[in-house]
């Protein structure tokens, strides 16, 4: 299984609403990533977890909170966001030594109304 | 820091024509080169991979060659398809802070037509 699962596909959210992403692999993968990418542009980084610790926050407003509940799950909470957030959500996962490549969900569409 | 530069795009090609998208690096070690492709509306997948100084990758009639003389990682395929058409990103893997932290290029669009 080299399958990286995000649901929702796709959300519409208000600016005061809560919410969350949701991102599971089962690979034993111990590294966990989001990424935020805009039309025509590359993914930016924005978490990691590596052995279900925050090891890299890329200064990303706190109305975004990660948390990573255990080895095969990854979450993203959403909070009074804005529309400029509307944008392609993407997890990720690798290994966090030696073969390091990195395996993508399909993303999650957000769209801030 | 590490960083990666693809050519701009995008690309256009007939049917059948050779493709190069043209990726150079930047890396203070020894980084993994990859090429990632995106569909429209579409997560992003590992195209190929290489791990050391002239390994090659290659998948689906694409390959490239990790040049460490040239910090280059050129993507080549001798005839394209139509189904071919998409982003392709040129990406690197380096140890950060005890992780290692997948770095992209700008992307690169093909399009492919009959």
């Amino acid at each position: 299984d080299t399958e990286v699962t995000q649901t929702p596909k796709h959300l519409v959210m208000g600016m005061t609403n809560k919410k969350s992403l949701k991102c599971e692999q089962h690979m034993g993968h111990r590294a966990m990533y989001w990424y935020k990418q805009k039309a025509k542009k590359p993914p930016e980084l924005m978490f990691v977890y590596s052995y279900e610790k925050l090891s890299i926050n890329e200064s990303v407003p706190s109305r975004f909170s990660p948390e990573c509940p255990n080895s095969s799950l990854l979450n993203l909470h959403l909070h009074a966001l804005q529309p400029e957030d509307s944008a392609l959500y993407l997890c990720a996962s690798s290994q966090v030594q030696g073969t390091t490549e990195a395996f993508f969900g399909q993303g999650t569409r957000l769209t801030v109304v | 820091g590490d960083s990666v530069t693809q050519m701009e795009g995008p690309v256009t090609l007939s049917e059948e024509a050779f493709l190069t998208i043209n990726c150079t690096y930047t890396a203070t070690g020894y980084p993994s080169l990859f090429w990632y492709v995106q569909y429209p509306g579409e997560g992003l997948q590992l195209l190929l991979k290489a791990t050391k100084a002239d390994d090659k990758g290659s998948n689906k009639g694409f390959e490239a060659t990790y040049r460490k003389e040239t910090t280059s990682f050129h993507l080549e395929k001798g005839s394209v398809q139509v189904s071919d058409s998409a982003v392709y990103f040129c990406a690197l893997s380096a140890p950060s802070g005890g992780s290692y932290i997948p770095t992209f290029g700008r992307g690169t669009s093909l399009i492919v037509h009959p």
